[in-house]
């Protein structure tokens, strides 16, 4: 289960505290992804980097920040902003770059906010 | 935008039987189309994929068909096991890059 890892695997948080989702990975790859599942739903792109010190919003970036000091390191705030916290946070990687890859998930963190 | 339709929702079907899922998209330049599987509590993984150059592509008993031209592309898995069951997933590529959007999940019940 090597690769990419995320912690911690689960998180409780009070209701406007700021949190961070750790995610890390050793492929050297150039793209990183931060994904919210929330139960019967599919995978919704909150934040994505392409390289070092650069990164977009996805569709739902509203309420977290990210950052990408380092090439393994993608770690992902949520912000006490953020109107319903409580979910599954699945982070990726893929090679980037040059047209479409695999994505490689971490085992994902459940954030629950009380 | 661009979105990724996936039906069923649900799909049960008796061990042995065979399962299909289909996935529809809007970005007529999409070029990669990948299925992810994810059992409960776990990360998704990939289990197929297919470029836009290939019309079919199988793997043991899963293969995946893709229709450019009516923008739908389709999973099957032949003589399902008990170990098939899970959410799959489609996704296609937002144009020529690297992002994906994603369908909203399949949960694949396979009956004893």
């Amino acid at each position: 289960d090597g690769g990419i890892t995320q912690s911690p695997k689960y998180l409780f948080r009070k209701e406007g505290q700021n949190v961070t989702l750790s995610c890390e990975q050793n492929l050297n790859h150039d793209a990183m992804y931060w994904y919210r599942q929330d139960p019967g739903q599919g995978l919704r792109l909150i934040y994505y980097s392409q390289i070092v010190n650069d990164f977009q919003k996805g569709d739902i970036a509203e309420g977290y920040s990210v950052s990408r000091e380092k090439k393994e390191s993608f770690p992902l705030t949520v912000t006490s902003a953020q109107k319903n916290p409580t979910a599954f946070y699945l982070c990726a990687s893929s090679i980037g770059q040059v047209g479409p890859y695999e994505q490689y998930f971490g085992p994902g963190t459940r954030l629950t906010v009380t | 935008g661009e979105n990724v339709e996936q039906h069923p929702s649900t799909l049960s079907v008796q061990e042995g039987d065979s399962a299909v899922i289909k996935c529809t998209y809007s970005d007529s330049a999409s070029n990669y189309f990948p299925w992810y599987k994810q059992e409960l509590g776990k990360r998704p993984q990939l289990i197929i994929d297919i470029r836009s150059n290939v019309g079919e592509k199988k793997d043991q008993r899963i293969a995946v068909t893709l229709n450019k031209t009516a923008k739908h592309f389709s999973l099957h898995i032949t003589e399902t096991q008990p170990e098939d069951s899970a959410v799959y997933f489609c996704a296609a590529s937002r144009g020529d890059n690297y992002q994906l959007i994603w369908g909203a999940g399949t949960k694949l019940i396979i009956k004893p």
